[in-house]
């Protein structure tokens, strides 16, 4: 079974920091998503990364992916209230047959107070 | 709005009841993912549906089945309940059957599943 750790779990910080969440495992994936979802919503997609190694950034967030292609990490600057949610990592996984599911972490409850 | 529609929005039954989930997905649209998301054991892929066939079974229950239709829609139908099975139901829609490599899964708002 692959599992993706994700840490912290909970994290509060003021408007104006930084953070990184990051999102381990012991297995390799071809390629990692990072996904932020919001109360009663379903998750969002905000990047796909792919290569080991890869550094991917949409606008204030930076995202990568180890060398490895077993952990990525995600990086806020300068954080903003509408940043506040649950930010989840899926790594793909391949089936038999050549489809891929998502295997998601527990994500990272992220809350960013004025 | 992500194009994918669930309803209904929230249910409640009692244990030992049987309900049925459906799921639109985005206007062309081939793929259907079925997860269950709960506290403690977070997002968790149940199955997938490419054009009306099944594609991948992930930690589905045997008392869960799922289908897709001739129109794209699919039905998670959910039978012997118990309190364990109350979580969020998410559908999620992609073009292909290949996520994430070459297309992108769209969730719907999710069904809330509470068993009383």
């Amino acid at each position: 079974t692959q599992l993706l750790e994700q840490s912290p779990q909970f994290l509060s910080i003021q408007e104006g920091e930084n953070l990184t969440v990051y999102c381990n495992s012991s297995s390799v994936f071809s390629s990692l998503q990072w996904y932020r979802q919001e109360p009663g919503e379903g998750p969002v997609l905000l990047v796909t990364v792919v290569t080991g190694g890869e550094v991917k950034k949409l606008k204030r967030l930076t995202f990568q992916f180890g060398d490895a292609r077993k952990d990525s990490s995600l990086h806020i600057t300068a954080a903003q209230p509408g940043d506040t949610g649950l930010y989840l990592c899926a790594g793909a996984a391949r089936n038999q047959g050549g489809s891929e599911k998502l295997v998601f972490g527990k994500g990272t409850k992220l809350t960013v107070n004025p | 709005d992500s194009g994918v529609t669930q309803t209904p929005k929230h249910l409640i039954t009692a244990t030992g009841q049987r309900v049925t989930l459906r799921c639109s997905p985005r206007s062309g649209d081939l793929s259907v993912y079925w997860y269950q998301q709960s506290l403690d054991q977070g997002l968790q892929f149940l199955i997938q549906y490419y054009n009306g066939e099944e594609r991948a079974k992930g930690n589905i229950l045997e008392r869960f089945s799922a289908q897709q239709f001739p129109d794209l829609h699919s039905e998670l139908n959910l039978s012997s309940l118990e309190l364990g099975d109350s979580a969020l139901y998410f559908c999620a829609s992609s073009v292909g059957v290949r996520v994430p490599l070459n297309t992108e899964a769209f969730f719907g708002q999710g069904t809330r599943l509470t068993v009383v």
